[in-house]
């Protein structure tokens, strides 16, 4: 089936720093996602790109709809310690336009951030 | 914002036991919900779709008859993993796509220990 390749697979930095991680697939999607997951807990969505070359952002988050539609990246700024979690992009193709609820997700990034 | 239950949260059994886990949209309602498994430090694999009123549809790879999905309401499907084995010890994590929305609610997960 179809993969999405993010990365960097995990991130160690300290407090303070930006972050930015990003996602490719092989195959188009027509909206991209990016979630943050918890530890125990199920994914919660973070921003939501419908465009190609759409650049949205969600307080300190901004990330962008690649134009070819095959690729995402997400940026995190001024990191703080409750940003500490995994995060996953993942490429929605709604099918025939009646479920937009099929999602594949990429490997996910594992972010540590050090006070 | 829309809230999906998951219940229960977790959930120990021994092996060859049948186990039930449970997705609720509690404030809309889902015509289509997801049903997702999780491995540690993993991504979200999708395996199912269901619709209410009808069959789920199954991901390549995945059993049907061991996977057990029913979705009799706009409201709550279920997922139960018939005659589990160790192997399937995972974080189920479910979906739901509101009726006239394209926005998808995940629930907080069930984390399954099989011994």
């Amino acid at each position: 089936g179809q993969q999405l390749n993010q990365s960097p697979q995990s991130m160690f930095i300290q407090e303070g720093e930006d972050v930015s991680m990003n996602c490719t697939s092989s195959s188009i999607f027509n909206t991209w996602l990016w979630y943050k997951q918890d530890p125990g807990e199920g994914p919660v969505l973070l921003i939501a790109l419908y465009k190609a070359g759409e650049l949205t952002s969600n307080g300190r988050l901004t990330a962008q709809f690649g134009i070819t539609r095959k690729d995402s990246f997400l940026n995190i700024s001024a990191s703080i310690p409750s940003d500490v979690g995994i995060y996953f992009c993942a490429g929605q193709n709604p099918a025939g336009g009646t479920s937009y609820g099929k999602l594949t997700f990429g490997q996910g990034t594992i972010l540590t951030v050090h006070p | 914002g829309a809230v999906v239950s998951q219940h229960p949260s977790w959930v120990i059994c021994k092996s060859g036991t049948s186990v039930k886990i449970e997705c609720r949209s509690l404030d809309f309602q889902a015509t289509t919900m997801f049903w997702y498994r999780q491995f540690p430090k993993q991504s979200l694999m999708l395996m199912a779709t269901s619709n209410e009123g009808s069959k789920a549809t199954y991901e390549q790879g995945v059993e049907k008859d061991k996977f057990l999905i029913n979705h009799a309401s706009l409201t709550l499907s279920t997922l139960t993993v018939t005659s589990a084995h160790p192997e399937d010890s995972s974080f189920y994590i479910c979906s739901a796509e509101r009726v006239t929305n394209e926005k998808l609610f995940f629930g907080s997960g069930t984390q399954l220990s099989v011994l």
